[in-house]
């Protein structure tokens, strides 16, 4: 799978949006961007994925340049809440045996803090 | 739906010990991962099992082993255990298919002693 970088950690005032950059300058094809989060002790929480446009959902939006080198999740309305690691991981799916295995490589991930 | 659950969440055994962990996946799922995190190795995979067969690994010694059942619920077990196994081990489930998405459940916390 292919290397990600992100910063290690950033702040963002509550209640403005919290854009978290990530590089994934040797991805493939077939790779998908996932971001997930952890808050402290807690197991990872799914937030968004995404293979070539951008998307959308109730908690972020997830914006991927077109040459897919990088991308950026936004948090709209950081809340206290939302303070955690957060993780970008890409993913190749591989066939095996008509369903896709995988396994998430998680690196370091960016340590938002929310401010007041 | 029910989310992923672990149990037990909190775990204390002895060094040379063994431990059985369980982790019931969401309805439906048909896949499960098992993660270990440790303060300075991070989140790394241990394997995966769809439809009770084990179909990815992680670069993790033979002590380490797990098992699915028909109703897809997954046991990790450790042997021998070591001090350095002292971490959460936190299982995923997903529908297994290309481009699905991983819930995790909250996690055992094992503290070997």
């Amino acid at each position: 799978d292919a290397k990600t970088t992100q910063p290690t950690s950033m702040d963002c005032a509550e209640g403005r949006a919290a854009n978290l950059p990530c590089n994934h300058s040797t991805i493939s094809g077939n790779e998908y961007v996932y971001w997930y989060r952890q808050i402290h002790s807690q197991g990872p929480q799914y937030i968004i994925h995404g293979l070539k446009n951008n998307e959308t959902n109730e908690m972020a939006s997830l914006i991927i340049t077109e040459d897919r080198k990088s991308s950026t999740l936004i948090l709209p309305h950081a809340t206290l809440r939302d303070t955690a690691v957060y993780y970008c991981i890409v993913r190749v799916a591989l066939a095996y045996s008509g369903a896709g295995s995988y396994q998430l490589t998680f690196g370091k991930g960016t340590k938002l803090s929310v401010i007041p | 739906k029910a989310g992923v659950t672990q149990t037990p969440r909190y775990l204390i055994k002895t060094r040379g010990q063994q431990v059985t962990l369980s982790c019931s996946p969401i309805s439906g799922h048909r896949s499960v991962s098992w993660y270990q995190q440790t303060p300075g190795q991070g989140l790394q995979f241990l394997f995966e099992y769809f439809s009770e067969t084990q179909r990815n690994k992680g670069n993790f010694p033979g002590r380490f082993s797990g098992r699915q059942f028909s109703n897809s619920r997954s046991e990790m077990n450790v042997s021998t255990l070591e001090l350095g196994d002292s971490a959460l081990y936190l299982c995923a489930s997903s529908e297994g298919t290309s481009g699905s998405e991983q819930y995790f459940g909250p996690g055992t916390r094992l503290t070997v002693t």
